[in-house]
């Protein structure tokens, strides 16, 4: 599975659009983009994936760049809810299910 | 809405001894799986499990660690000899399908501690 880069963290405003960077230049054609976040010691949480397309659901948006050497997850409207770890993870989809590889991943912390 | 649910939520034992924790995967789940995460580390793949066997286990799961699916609903990790290192936050996963839409759900974790 190819590697990502993220900052180690990253603060945003309540009510502002947060948006979270990650980097994987070595992505190959069938590897897939996942963002999962952890909230304080609970188990993590599934947010989104992609392929190529940029996709949309009712947790955020996920971009991906053209040549696929980079992502962004944006949380439209953060609260402080949203206040967690954010995983970016890139990885080969398997018909066994697969396993997820968890890098540091991003500090997100939503200030009042 | 359907969730993953762990027991103990915290597990205190004695270096050596054997420990259990379970896990029950959302009921119409098919893709089981535990991850570790040792206090202010990431978190550390150790194994799946499908169709009543392992399909992919780390370094980390050692012949010290066995996983059951013993009846329809509970799936265990098993640890026989624990270490002071077994210490962690132990999360089980689960899903309904493989491929691209694999969305594990996870659950609370169960806290281990080793003295």
């Amino acid at each position: 599975d190819a590697k990502t880069t993220q900052p180690p963290s990253m603060d945003c405003a309540e009510g502002r659009a947060a948006n979270l960077p990650c980097n994987h230049s070595t992505i190959s054609g069938n590897e897939y983009v996942y963002w999962y976040r952890q909230i304080h010691s609970q188990g993590p949480q599934y947010i989104i994936h992609g392929l190529k397309n940029n996709e949309t659901n009712k947790m955020a948006s996920l971009i991906i760049t053209e040549d696929r050497k980079s992502s962004t997850l944006i949380l439209p409207h953060a609260t402080l809810r949203d206040t967690a770890v954010y995983y970016c993870i890139v990885r080969v989809v398997s018909n066994q299910g697969g396993k997820l590889i968890f890098g540091q991943g991003t500090e997100l912390s939503v200030k009042p | 809405e359907p969730e993953v649910t762990q027991t103990p939520s915290h597990q205190v034992t004695q270096m050596g001894q054997e420990v259990i924790l379970r896990c029950v995967p959302i009921s119409n789940h098919l893709y089981f799986y535990w991850y570790r995460q040792i206090l202010g580390q990431k978190v550390e793949f150790l194994v799946s499990f499908y169709n009543n066997e392992i399909s992919e286990k780390s370094e980390i799961f050692d012949d010290q660690f066995s996983v059951e699916r013993p009846d329809g609903s509970n799936f265990t990790l098993k640890i026989r000899s624990t270490k002071l290192e077994d210490s962690a936050m132990y999360f089980c996963a689960s899903s309904d399908r493989a491929g691209a839409y694999n969305e594990q759900f996870f659950g609370p974790g169960t806290r281990l501690t080793v003295l």
